[in-house]
């Protein structure tokens, strides 16, 4: 079964407009972590922001935030006023934690084509 | 310059031919992976080490070698390219307390 899910290949939003990026996750690790990276064209990996399951708030990044349910085992992305360089795939990931037994090792959703237009 | 480093960051090779990938970190992170990214399948694990002389299969590990005698460095090696395994290679450590995973630039390989 698939650790990380994004069920959107695709989505599109307007300059300046919020977009939410969807991320289910399944473990049954208390304590996990959870990632987003963004990957434009020139093919880089950047990290955006993280997310600890023990953590009280919801992680935030400048206009990048996470909306983490927990009972819902979902991790969106909010990217706020949408820019053109944010045009970009848009990967999920999940880290369980080694000393609860989890596998200590990223695994990645399959991602999401992120499309801004003027 | 703190980071990781991967070469070549290009390669084009023969099926049938062995090729290495290098990875240089320069911190002293313990976990390092090899992922490798193809259209429609996200990034997909194939090795990965948990400290030099500790290496284990990832998800995709067939074809592969990998060894890692000091910390810093985690080679991956291409024993017989196969068209297959024309892809682009990411090398990754993560972090003590698990919060970041750090991403090299990527060795797009090309096998003909």
């Amino acid at each position: 079964a698939q650790k990380i899910t994004q069920t959107q290949p695709g989505m599109f939003v307007q300059e300046k407009e919020a977009v939410t990026l969807d991320c289910t996750y399944d473990t049954s690790d208390p304590s996990y972590g959870l990632f987003w990276y963004k990957q434009p064209s020139s093919g880089e990996m950047i990290f955006l922001i993280y997310q600890g399951s023990y953590d009280q708030q919801n992680a935030t990044e400048g206009r990048y935030s996470l909306n983490f349910q927990k009972a819902r085992k979902s991790a969106n992305l909010v990217i706020s006023a949408s820019q053109l360089g944010d045009s970009a795939m848009y990967f999920c990931a999940m880290r369980e934690n080694l000393r609860s037994g989890g596998s200590y090792i990223p695994t990645f959703g399959r991602g999401t084509s992120l499309i801004v237009h003027p | 310059d703190a980071g990781i480093t991967q070469s070549p960051r290009y390669k084009i090779t023969e099926t049938g031919r062995q090729v290495t990938l290098m990875c240089h970190q320069t911190w002293s992170h313990s976990y390092m992976f090899w992922y490798r990214q193809d259209l429609g399948h996200g990034l997909r694990l194939i090795y990965y080490s948990a400290a030099a002389d500790i290496t284990d299969k990832g998800e995709v590990p067939d074809g592969y070698v990998v060894s890692r005698s000091k910390t810093e460095n985690f080679p991956l090696t291409l024993e017989s390219a196969t068209r297959s395994q024309t892809s682009v290679y990411f090398c990754a450590s993560l972090t003590p307390g698990g919060g970041e995973l750090f991403f090299g630039e990527g060795s797009r390989l090309t096998v003909l």
